[in-house]
């Protein structure tokens, strides 16, 4: 079956501008995170969804971050008035049914971004 | 505060020998997850290995094992018989609780770059 996409795969974009990144999960799965891995570091958390409760948003960043996810399927990551430090992996991964004990989350193929 | 530790920035093996990744954690949850990533050159993330805190057996998977010692806080990775497409970076994680309820989200260490050598 279908992974979970990403797009763009790579994302060049000027200081100040906004950008948008794309995560379609894996259908069926309730939950979906994002984490942003920079250049030879680990990932990062950003912000978790399950279901239809309230995101947690305690990785964001800086107020600049946001995400949402409609319908409780596709999922949109904006970065407004982007800086350099910005630039990094986006990851997006999705899992079935958290608490569950163990919960296995599916990676996408991240989007490279890079902010001149 | 919660945090993987991964002191190991590049490690090399030879070809079908086997080869241990160090990975410690910190957590004052008694619940808690332990997974084991490997990341090619490609970048994506595959999942190998995972272990929970109150699992009585060290994991397997294959070539993989994890080497799991509760009360030194370590989750090393094992893997036997290293082939050359073995290369790649490797990330250990841990998710705190394993119950409903829990935010899931994963914190990684910093990764340990393996090199197999013919």
């Amino acid at each position: 079956g279908a992974g979970v996409s990403q797009s763009p795969s790579n994302k060049v974009t000027e200081k100040g501008k906004d950008v948008e990144l794309r995560c379609d999960p894996i259908s069926g799965h309730t939950a979906l995170y994002w984490y942003r891995q920079s250049l030879g570091q680990g990932l990062e958390f950003l912000i978790y969804f399950q279901g239809n409760s309230a995101p947690d948003k305690s990785g964001l960043p800086s107020d600049r971050f946001s995400a949402e996810r409609t319908g409780g399927s596709v999922s949109t990551l904006t970065i407004q008035r982007t800086q350099q430090e910005d630039s990094a992996v986006y990851l997006c991964a999705s899992s079935p049914s958290p608490g569950t004990g163990f919960d296995e989350q599916y990676f996408g193929p991240g989007t490279r971004l890079t902010v001149t | 505060a919660q945090k993987i530790t991964q002191t190991q920035p590049g490690m090399f093996v030879q070809e079908k020998e086997a080869v241990t990744l160090d990975c410690t954690y910190d957590t004052s949850d008694p619940s808690y997850g332990l997974f084991w990533y490997k990341q090619p050159s490609s970048g994506e993330m595959i999942f190998l290995i995972y272990q929970g805190s109150y699992d009585q057996q060290n994991a397997t998977e294959g070539r993989y094992s994890l080497n799991f010692q509760k009360a030194r806080k370590s989750a090393n990775l094992v893997i036997s018989a290293s082939q050359l497409g073995d290369s790649a970076m490797y990330f250990c994680a841990m998710r705190e609780g394993q119950g409903g309820g829990a935010t899931n989200k994963l914190i990684f260490g910093t990764g340990t770059l393996l090199a197999v050598q013919p």
